[in-house]
């Protein structure tokens, strides 16, 4: 049973350009959710997708945007990139709630070091 | 107030020993609890989920859940030093008929031998 991937693993940009995160939820699971993690802080949830849909948004600007796949695989876009967006992008996938799943699983992560 | 809050230690336990790791929310619609376990450099690993009130044991790992009182604990029985790693708190509510995850910023736990 494969588990949530996340590619690639570690990517550095410069300020001002364009990132694309992808991600593939764990079998069987059909939601995914985007977190960003800071040194030293807690995920902070960016966004959730779920039926190729943006279903809820966290506290993250436009430049931020996301898109969901018919097989249920996910990217995370992010623009004019800032040396703040230097963190771990976690991806996380469930099962939507109406079918009985709770909990999230995460995949290992992208390291984004903006320069 | 922040959502959902943790010390953020370091907490020191010699090997062998219990650790005790606490969470507070502020949201008393809070519906779901998890325990998660970040080594440094990876991603978070679940270790429990709680959603009664009470307690839950898994192996060397009970997690509490006090709804009254809004907060959820985390023990580890024979603490190892492979034990040693960051444990994130994560609350669950549905609003507006989708899930909200929040999390803490953890604990930094650490097994001395």
């Amino acid at each position: 049973d494969a588990g949530v991937t996340q590619s690639p693993t570690h990517l550095i940009k410069t300020r001002g350009q364009q990132v694309t995160l992808r991600c593939s939820p764990k079998s069987g699971h059909d939601t995914v959710s985007w977190y960003q993690q800071a040194l030293g802080q807690g995920p902070q949830f960016i966004f959730q997708y779920y039926e190729e849909e943006e279903r809820q948004r966290g506290n993250f600007p436009d430049r931020f945007s996301g898109h969901q796949f018919p097989n249920y695989s996910s990217e995370l876009n992010v623009n004019a990139l800032l040396l703040g967006d230097s963190a771990l992008y976690l991806c996380a996938s469930s099962l939507d709630r109406s079918a009985g799943g709770e909990t999230q699983y995460f995949g290992p992560g992208t390291r984004l070091l903006v320069l | 107030q922040k959502e959902v809050e943790q010390n953020s230690g370091p907490l020191s336990v010699p090997e062998g020993a219990i650790a005790s790791l606490n969470c507070t929310y502020s949201d008393r619609v809070s519906q779901s609890f998890f325990w998660y376990r970040q080594y440094s450099g990876k991603s978070p690993e679940l270790i429990m989920s709680i959603y009664s009130n009470g307690d839950k044991e898994d192996g060397r790992f009970t997690a509490q859940l006090n709804k009254a009182s809004q907060y959820v604990s985390l023990l580890i029985r024979d603490s190892q030093p492979s034990d040693s790693a960051t444990y994130l708190c994560a609350v669950k509510r549905f609003s507006g008929g989708y899930q909200k995850v929040t999390f803490g910023t953890g604990t930094k736990l650490q097994v001395i031998p």
